[in-house]
């Protein structure tokens, strides 16, 4: 089972509003990714974080989205104003550092834009 | 744009057959390959990786990797109905630290 915990497991918006989804990496791991993997199984690198500092992130994550990962707390992503495209599986993954170590997944959280 | 391309889109093996399943990535710079598999409504585990060119074993699992042509591919020999999965194949360089995953595989085995 794994060890990197999301919540809500289901999301459900309307468009326009905001979704927010957390995330506690596993203990230990100083990185955290997020991914959106979307019907097609499709994967899209979002954002991801060394301790509490943004590494890299695309365009859209930096436009639309907010995300942290605050000392002590779980880590966040928000979508400030959900689209219908936005509908898909959020994924994220913590490691002990990035380019040589294995993900870890946590289940997800399924956002339906309505 | 970094590009992993894994082939085919999806395959069906029969039970206890030889699954092959191939990815390439479009990045020369890319150091490091995974393979994950993801089961119908789990998140992806990783299966195998391998970073040097040749030929990793794990129990029915070998991948190979080729650094000059920036191909790998993985074998599933004897293949078992739990191996019915989407197989992703994903790609890093030692600078970026960010997975790239490829469209997948959705293997499929028949009893």
């Amino acid at each position: 089972n794994s060890k990197v915990i999301q919540t809500p497991r289901y999301l459900v918006k309307g468009q326009g509003q905001k979704a927010k989804m957390r995330c506690i990496p596993e203990k230990g791991h100083p990185v955290v990714f997020w991914y959106q993997q979307n019907k097609n199984n499709e994967f899209k690198f979002l954002i991801n974080f060394q301790n509490q500092e943004v590494l890299q992130q695309i365009d859209m994550t930096e436009k639309r989205f907010s995300a942290e990962c605050p000392s002590n707390s779980p880590c966040s992503l928000e979508i400030q104003s959900s689209e219908a495209g936005d509908s898909a599986l959020y994924l994220c993954a913590s490691s002990l550092w990035s380019s040589q170590n294995t993900l870890y997944f946590g289940a997800g959280t399924r956002l339906s834009v309505l | 744009q970094q590009k992993v391309q894994q082939s085919p889109e999806s395959l069906i093996v029969p039970e206890g057959g030889m699954a092959s399943l191939n990815c390439t990535s479009s990045d020369r710079n890319v150091d490091y390959f995974w393979w994950y598999r993801q089961h119908s409504g789990k998140s992806p585990k990783m299966l195998m990786s391998i970073f040097s060119n040749g030929e990793k074993e794990e129990g029915r699992f070998t991948v190979h990797l080729n650094k000059a042509s920036l191909h790998t591919s993985l074998h599933i020999r004897d293949s078992q109905p739990s191996d019915s999965a989407l197989y992703l194949c994903a790609a890093t360089n030692y600078n970026q630290g960010k997975l790239i995953f490829g469209q997948g595989t959705k293997l499929s085995i028949k009893p």
